[in-house]
This record gives C-alpha cells, sequence and structure tokens, in this order.
C-alpha cells in the first residue's frame, strides 16, 4: 500500500515567492493534516481536514498561508508571499478516526516537504 | 504553559541500560495518549498508545497517571537502534481538536 505521499521532497524559492505543497492521503482515510517541524518550536499543528472540510484551521500563523483539500485524495498548502521564518519541514499525515469517538488514532505521516526560503 | 511538555535531553546512555521520559500535558479533558518516534530527518511513526492501566511492548512500557496529567516511556535493554527522538503525543476529546505534540526527548544509545 502506498503511504502518504508528499511532494516535492525539497523546495528552495526566494523570498516574496509563491510555495505549493502537495499532498496525497492513504485511500480510504478522512482526515488529513499539516504540520510544521523546526527545532525551535517542534511540530505545529497547521490545519486539519476531515472529509474534506477544514475543521480546525487555528494552527495557521497568518493570512500568507492556505489550505485546501478539493477532493478525498489531495491537499495543498500555499504560503504566499513566502518569508525566511516560514523555512522547515512541513508533514502532511492522514488517519482513519476510531469509531464511535471523535478522536484520531494513528497518524501515517508523508516524508515531509523541506522548505527553505532564502 | 505549553500543552504538552517534554524534557528535550539529550538522553546519553551505554546499551543495555534503562531509560525512562516523562511528559506532562496541560488540559484534563484529554482523552488519547501516544508515544510516536522519530528518526533523524525522517517522519514521525506511532511506537505505542497508552492506556490508563499501562501497557507494555517488548521493552516498551508506557504508563499514565490522570490525576497528575502525566504520561511515562520505560525503555529496557536499550539498543544502538533505539537512539531516535520520542515524542509525546496528545489528543484532546473535542470538536475541531487534533494530535498535540510535545517537542520530543532525543536518545542516543552508544555502543
Amino acid at each position: 500500500d502506498a503511504g502518504v505521499i508528499q511532494s516535492p521532497r525539497h523546495e528552495v524559492t526566494e523570498m516574496g515567492q509563491e510555495v505549493t505543497l502537495r499532498c496525497k492521503p492513504i485511500s480510504g482515510h478522512n482526515s488529513l493534516f499539516w504540520y510544521r517541524q523546526t527545532m525551535m518550536r517542534g511540530l505545529e499543528l497547521l490545519i486539519y481536514f476531515n472529509n474534506n472540510v477544514p475543521i480546525d484551521d487555528s494552527g495557521m500563523p497568518e493570512d500568507r498561508f492556505s489550505a485546501k483539500m478539493p477532493n478525498a485524495s489531495f491537499s495543498t498548502l500555499k504560503i504566499q508571499p513566502s518569508e525566511p521564518r516560514d523555512s522547515a519541514v512541513y508533514f502532511c499525515a492522514s488517519s482513519r478516526p476510531a469509531s464511535g469517538v471523535a478522536t484520531n488514532e494513528k497518524l501515517f505521516f508523508g516524508s515531509g516537504t523541506q522548505l527553505s526560503v532564502l | 504553559r505549553k500543552e504538552v511538555e517534554q524534557d528535550p535531553g539529550p538522553f546519553n546512555v551505554p546499551e543495555g541500560a534503562t531509560v525512562a521520559f516523562n511528559c506532562t500535558y496541560s488540559n484534563s479533558a484529554s482523552q488519547s495518549f501516544f508515544w510516536y518516534r522519530q528518526d533523524c530527518r525522517k517522519e514521525p511513526k506511532l511506537l505505542m498508545s497508552v492506556y490508563s492501566s499501562g501497557n507494555e511492548d517488548g521493552r516498551f512500557t508506557a504508563q499514565l497517571n490522570r490525576a497528575s496529567q502525566y504520561i511515562s516511556l520505560l525503555i529496557r535493554d536499550s539498543k544502538l537502534s533505539d537512539s531516535a527522538t520520542y515524542l509525546c503525543v496528545v489528543n484532546m476529546y473535542q470538536a475541531g481538536t487534533a494530535l498535540i505534540f510535545g517537542k520530543g526527548t532525543t536518545l542516543s544509545v552508544s555502543s
């Protein structure tokens, strides 16, 4: 089975440019999460979707960040304009919620996108 | 106060040692607890869930103390391959909340 697929693996861009990160969740998983990881702040939840609907975007740093999930097999995280402080590893993860309780159990992570904004 | 706090380490131990990691969480309504493992430059992967009664998986033992809002992970007979960062993870049963990760504790096992 294919796991969570993220692209690109590495992205180097200049300040002010638009960056689009892509994610394909595991088939059958109906929750999708975007996390950002830095040395200083660890893994931070940016946004998560359930059945393609954004449920909690309180972690999105500012209006420069936006995320979409047009269908069950694809999501994007866009940064426009990008800034050097956006440099981090961005992980996408998916899960299949446990039945009966609105908790998210095992997360399957993609390999991440290493973003460097110069 | 941060939602999930861990001692960052690093913990440097010899092979065969027993090592314990601790984690505290701030929200008493939290319902689910996990330990994830992250190798250098890799994605996090689930190590084990943490149940109220405590649970064991081979050399790994996880415990939960709800009254103190405290989770622990014990690794016995450490192996070189245990070297990684261990992330404490908490979920709160509330609409709109997903898994919250601690910053992780780094373990280095040497021969």
